[in-house]
């Protein structure tokens, strides 16, 4: 079975921009989960989705966004960059919510 | 809110000795506690977890002991090898089910 796929793995993007992030979970897994991780916070939530539907919400403002798809593909958009979005995002999937996680590589975002 | 406080942030051992990492937890309805090990570079990988109505789960050389009274939980290595080197998070499921991380063990087996 191919694990938690993430796409791209590398980007650079300026102040000001916005950013897509691409997730395609483990088949059969309809649960995906969003965390950003620094050196400082460690892993921080961001949302669920499970059947399209956002389940669970991090503190992060509304500049974070997502989605999922009838295929359980989800996206993570950030508007207007800053700075400190620099970060590791990593996609993670389950079955159903009550079950563990399995995790992508991440999508490295450098913000300059 | 939600929190899960992990101690040692940096923790090197001798290879052959045991590796113990601690946390807890502040919400009294998590049920569920995961251990993620994360080498340089790479993604987290599962490599215990226990559920609250188990107070003690092994795997070969991976331990963890769950106080749910003390809203505690631990990690314990046991003849800790070099390849063992990694960061290691601990995590909380509140409900409905959002995992909470500790903020990580750097751990060191020297040969």
């Amino acid at each position: 079975k191919a694990g938690v796929t993430q796409t791209p793995r590398y980007l650079i993007k300026t102040r000001g921009q916005q950013v897509t992030l691409s997730c395609s979970p483990i088949s059969g897994h309809r649960s995906v989960s969003w965390y950003q991780q620094t050196p400082g916070q460690g892993l921080q939530f961001l949302f669920e989705y499970f059947s399209e539907t956002q389940r669970n919400k991090g503190n992060f403002p509304g500049r974070f966004s997502g989605r999922q798809f009838s295929n359980s593909r989800s996206e993570m958009n950030v508007s207007t960059l800053e700075l400190g979005d620099s970060a590791l995002y990593l996609c993670a999937s389950r079955p159903t919510p009550n079950q563990p996680q399995h995790f992508g590589d991440g999508t490295r975002l450098s913000i300059l | 809110g939600e929190n899960v406080e992990q101690h040692p942030s940096t923790l090197s051992v001798q290879e052959g000795d045991s590796a113990v990492i601690k946390c807890t937890y502040s919400d009294s309805a998590s049920n569920y506690f995961p251990w993620y090990k994360q080498e340089l570079g790479k993604r987290p990988q599962l490599i215990i977890d226990i559920r609250s109505n188990v107070g003690e789960k092994k795997d070969q050389r991976i331990a963890v002991t769950l106080n749910k009274t003390a809203k505690h939980f631990s990690l314990h290595i046991t003849e800790t090898q070099p390849e063992d080197s990694a960061v290691y998070f601990c995590a909380a499921s509140s409900p409905p089910d959002k995992l909470i991380f500790g903020t990580g063990t750097r751990l060191q087996v020297f040969p």
